[in-house]
């Protein structure tokens, strides 16, 4: 069984153009996240969510609009696509917000902006 | 602000050989401690984790770290690496803010 699954796992689209990731776990967590890992993979939070609420919003342009119908879902919405958005996309979730336990990641989402 | 240093970028290793890739964090309170490994075309997976007690961890395959808190310090180690260690691994530090912040990652080759 999948823990944390996202779709869709790659993604190829035009500058300019709006696209939105999906992730879901299945793990019954409270926290979710969303993180950023760029050509040189360095990893960067974007987003955390607890219980639906938004606990964490690191500085990523206001392009990108997380949304969590659910504690079980948090997608990714990106308005207005650039180049520099190129890269691979990994939700994540965690039993609390302490971090206490393990966080769990997808497989990712890579993005590639034409 | 906390930050996560991993010096080596790049570290080829022949099958057998000792490992130690290290890692150092920037912060001041209480932390915990994480080593996450992506293997080449998946996500990441926890080798191991700190939050107390003793400060050397055994975790998954074979690897340890050891927390140094004096030296802000939490080396991953490997007595004998095989040709299926080969991947990414990323130190992470996380505080009491819901924060997990990643090293740079260390990109790990064995030579079978």
């Amino acid at each position: 069984d999948t823990a944390v699954s996202q779709t869709p796992k790659y993604l190829v689209t035009q500058m300019g153009n709006d696209k939105s990731i999906k992730c879901e776990q299945n793990l019954g967590h409270d926290t979710m996240y969303w993180y950023k890992q760029d050509s040189k993979k360095f990893l960067k939070i974007m987003f955390s969510y607890n219980n639906k609420e938004l606990i964490i919003n690191e500085t990523v342009p206001n392009r990108f609009s997380p949304k969590s119908p659910d504690k079980a879902h948090l997608n990714l919405h990106i308005n207005s696509l650039e180049l520099g958005d190129s890269a691979v996309y990994f939700c994540a979730s965690s039993q609390d917000t302490w971090l206490a336990g393990t966080v769990w990641f997808g497989p990712g989402t890579r993005l590639t902006v034409l | 602000a906390q930050s996560v240093s991993q010096h080596n970028h790049h570290v080829i290793l022949s099958e057998a050989a000792s490992l130690e890739l290290g890692c150092n964090y920037s912060y001041g309170g209480t932390v915990n401690l994480f080593w996450y490994v992506q293997y080449p075309g998946q996500h990441l997976q926890l080798l191991l984790k700190y939050f107390s007690g003793d400060p050397l961890v055994k975790g998954i395959k074979g690897f340890e770290a050891e927390f140094i808190k004096s030296k802000f310090s939490f080396n991953l180690r490997k007595p004998s690496v095989q040709w299926s260690d080969t991947a990414e691994y990323f130190c992470a530090v996380s505080n009491a803010g819901n924060m997990l912040t990643f090293g740079g990652g260390t990109r790990l080759m064995v030579k079978p």
